[in-house]
């Protein structure tokens, strides 16, 4: 099945600064990639996705780019906010709606 | 629609006890999914169900472990019997067919004594 892959674990960057999350997945059909933000004590919540046919999105401070030969996904946020600082996990789906998800990584951003 | 329902939000269960968690998913969606997240595994996807069949359940932990979904509207998670290595915060996320952005409930969580 598919693998999912997801680095660092923890991030910390000084407020105003870019964060960058990385995954990779196994699965060569995989097409749609999530990525979801949770806060503490909070459920998980889709924050921008892409799907295979593209190789950028950006939603104002947010944006993920697609390698589909290295079969690699990034996170990228910019001007990083303290209300940035949560959970990020990526995802990946294949044909059908089954999401595996990477093992999430720890964002702080500090004052 | 309120989003997918789950319940109770939180349990604490003594060892040996049978446990049942609730999920309601968004009216209309056909995919239900049983997620389980601990600081050592993250979100491990459990078992999912399409138009209320289960369809994959090879990520549940062993026999102790049983889902079902009777109806488009309710889905339950059991737990029989219980163990202390089943504390964790479970979560029931529902999507739509052709639309994979799944949308998770509050969760559960379970603690086991």
């Amino acid at each position: 099945g598919e693998n999912v892959e997801q680095h660092p674990s923890t991030l910390s960057v000084q407020e105003g600064d870019s964060a960058v999350i990385k995954c990779t997945y196994s699965d060569s059909a995989s097409n749609y990639f999530p990525w979801y933000k949770q806060e503490l004590g909070k459920r998980p919540q889709l924050i921008i996705d892409i799907r295979s046919n593209v190789g950028e999105k950006k939603d104002q401070r947010i944006a993920v780019t697609l390698n589909k030969t290295a079969k690699h996904f990034s996170l990228h946020i910019t001007e990083t906010q303290p209300e940035d600082s949560a959970v990020y996990f990526c995802a990946s789906a294949g044909g059908g709606n089954k999401l595996t998800f990477g093992t999430g990584t720890q964002l702080k951003v500090e004052l | 629609d309120a989003g997918v329902i789950q319940s109770p939000r939180h349990e604490v269960t003594e060892m040996g006890q049978e446990v049942t968690l609730r999920c309601k998913p968004i009216s209309g969606h056909d995919y239900l999914f049983w997620y389980r997240q601990t600081m050592m595994r993250g979100l491990e996807l459990l078992i999912y169900f399409n138009n209320n069949v289960p369809i994959d359940d090879s990520g549940m932990p062993e026999d102790r472990f049983s889902a079902k979904m009777p109806n488009a509207s309710f889905s339950t998670l059991k737990i029989q019997p219980s163990e202390p290595r089943d504390s964790a915060v479970y979560f029931c996320a529902s999507s739509l067919q052709g639309h994979t952005e799944a949308f998770f409930g509050q969760g559960t969580r379970l603690t086991v004594v």
